[in-house]
């Protein structure tokens, strides 16, 4: 079956280290999208890329990074200098805009706990 | 800026009841507006989809409606069921491609047998 998997599902980390978030996608998409759920709030966009070899910031992209070497992977790292980092994050994939828009498709999610 | 409100943050009803959710944006220059559901704890599940050229879009006993001018969507769920107990959450695009969604904080509906 076609979609996006996220791992892992629960992650803890210690103040101060860098992690990365896995997002793998079977669904063809050329567009793959990172979110940020905290509670309470809605969901903020952290980075897009629309093609390999190219992304662009969102909203709060500060303390984050990410690469797309491969249209399948969009990795997210977390770095030391997001302030914070603890939250749920979402990955999501879409067939690119250009299209009046198309319905986003979301992994299940990983939950980050930094201590 | 595009602001998105769902009104109320939380509902609940009992079993068989028909329900209006509720979306309002602030920007009425979208291209379109989404509706999504999410279980505790998972990631967002695509119900609707309804271009801005589209008044609505049914899916079974879903139905959504748009009205731009006015800045505000309703989610129908006909015949409710335990198993529609979720946070139902709308987005709104106001540019071309999904990168420029603003999310709405979501409804967490409860449905009562």
């Amino acid at each position: 079956d076609g979609g996006i998997t996220q791992s892992p599902k629960y992650l803890f980390r210690k103040e101060g280290q860098n992690v990365t978030l896995s997002c793998e996608q079977n669904l063809n998409h050329d567009a793959m999208y990172w979110y940020r759920q905290d509670p309470g709030q809605g969901l903020r966009l952290i980075y897009y890329s629309q093609i390999v070899n190219d992304f662009q910031k969102g909203d709060i992209a500060e303390g984050y990074s990410v690469s797309r070497e491969k249209k399948e992977s969009f990795p997210l790292t977390v770095t030391s200098a997001q302030k914070n980092p603890t939250a749920f994050y979402l990955c999501a994939s879409s067939i690119p805009g250009g299209q009046a828009g198309s319905p986003l498709h979301f992994g299940n999610g990983t939950r980050l706990t930094v201590t | 800026k595009q602001e998105v409100t769902q009104i109320p943050a939380a509902l609940s009803v009992p079993e068989g009841e028909n329900l209006v959710l509720n979306c309002s944006f602030t920007d009425s220059a979208i291209y379109n507006l989404q509706w999504f559901r999410q279980d505790p704890g998972k990631g967002l599940t695509s119900l609707l989809l309804i271009q801005s050229s589209q008044r609505e879009q049914t899916s079974g006993r879903l139905n959504a409606s748009l009205d731009k001018s006015s800045g505000r969507s309703t989610l129908y769920i006909a015949a409710s069921q335990p198993g529609d107990s979720a946070t139902y959450l709308c987005a709104v695009c106001t540019q071309g491609g999904s990168e420029k969604l603003v999310f709405g904080k979501g409804t967490k509906l409860t449905v009562n047998p």
